[in-house]
């Protein structure tokens, strides 16, 4: 069985920080990786994927995140985040069945 | 329209009635997605359709639950005798096919049992 382990609950920042959001997962087959973003009263939007190749993958909104086979995590990070961060961030896994396994998710909340 | 669109946005009912919840995917999408999402989690899978068929439906919690899509769009999710705890918002995806493309999601049905 799959599943998604997001360490963190909520990531208090000030503006202008840099941010990393944790993400662990576990599978005994190979997996697809996606990071998702919620905005407020808003549904999910795709922020970044990990298929295959380069583990270092870029997104949008200047988000990217690491795919570590080793230690099974793929974190997001950000090098400046601005007040319009400040949302619902869910990790997500896919093993080409189809379906995705969400995290719990990680309010990251941007300070002024 | 361009993106997955799901209707009602909100709705409320009572203990024990019939409800139906619609999904419009996004126009030659095969795979559709219903996904339940409780107020401080991320959203559980529900069923997968591919086309018109239910190719995973192993996250439905009972029977209670069941949705159709008859002719390969549109797609109903029906739960009938409601609970209060089935209250969430109930979120569709679709997708242009089943594995590792992106999934486009809605902006969700809140629905509320009183």
């Amino acid at each position: 069985a799959q599943s998604v382990t997001q360490l963190d609950s909520q990531v208090p920042v000030f503006e202008e920080a840099p941010v990393e959001l944790r993400c662990n997962y576990s599978s005994s087959v190979s997996v697809y990786l996606f990071w998702y973003v919620q905005y407020p009263n808003q549904g999910l939007q795709l922020l970044l994927k990990y298929l295959s190749g380069s583990t270092l993958v870029k997104g949008i909104n200047g988000f990217e995140a690491e795919f570590n086979k080793s230690q099974t995590s793929f974190h997001l990070r950000k090098p400046s985040v601005h007040i319009s961060d400040t949302a619902e961030y869910f990790c997500a896994v896919n093993s080409n069945t189809g379906k995705l396994i969400f995290g719990q998710g990680t309010t990251l909340q941007v300070k002024p | 329209g361009a993106g997955v669109s799901q209707t009602p946005s909100n709705k409320v009912t009572e203990k024990g009635k019939y409800v139906e919840l619609r999904c419009d995917p996004i126009s030659g999408h095969t795979a559709l997605y219903w996904y339940r999402q409780s107020l401080g989690q991320g959203p559980e899978f529900l069923i997968y359709f591919q086309g018109t068929g239910a190719a995973d439906d192993s996250g439905l919690p009972n029977d209670r639950f069941f949705a159709v899509r008859p002719e390969g769009s549109v797609s109903t999710l029906k739960i009938q005798r409601t609970e209060r705890g089935d209250s969430a918002v109930y979120l569709c995806a679709s997708s242009p096919d089943r594995a590792n493309t992106e999934a486009f999601f809605g902006q969700g049905t809140r629905l509320t049992v009183v």
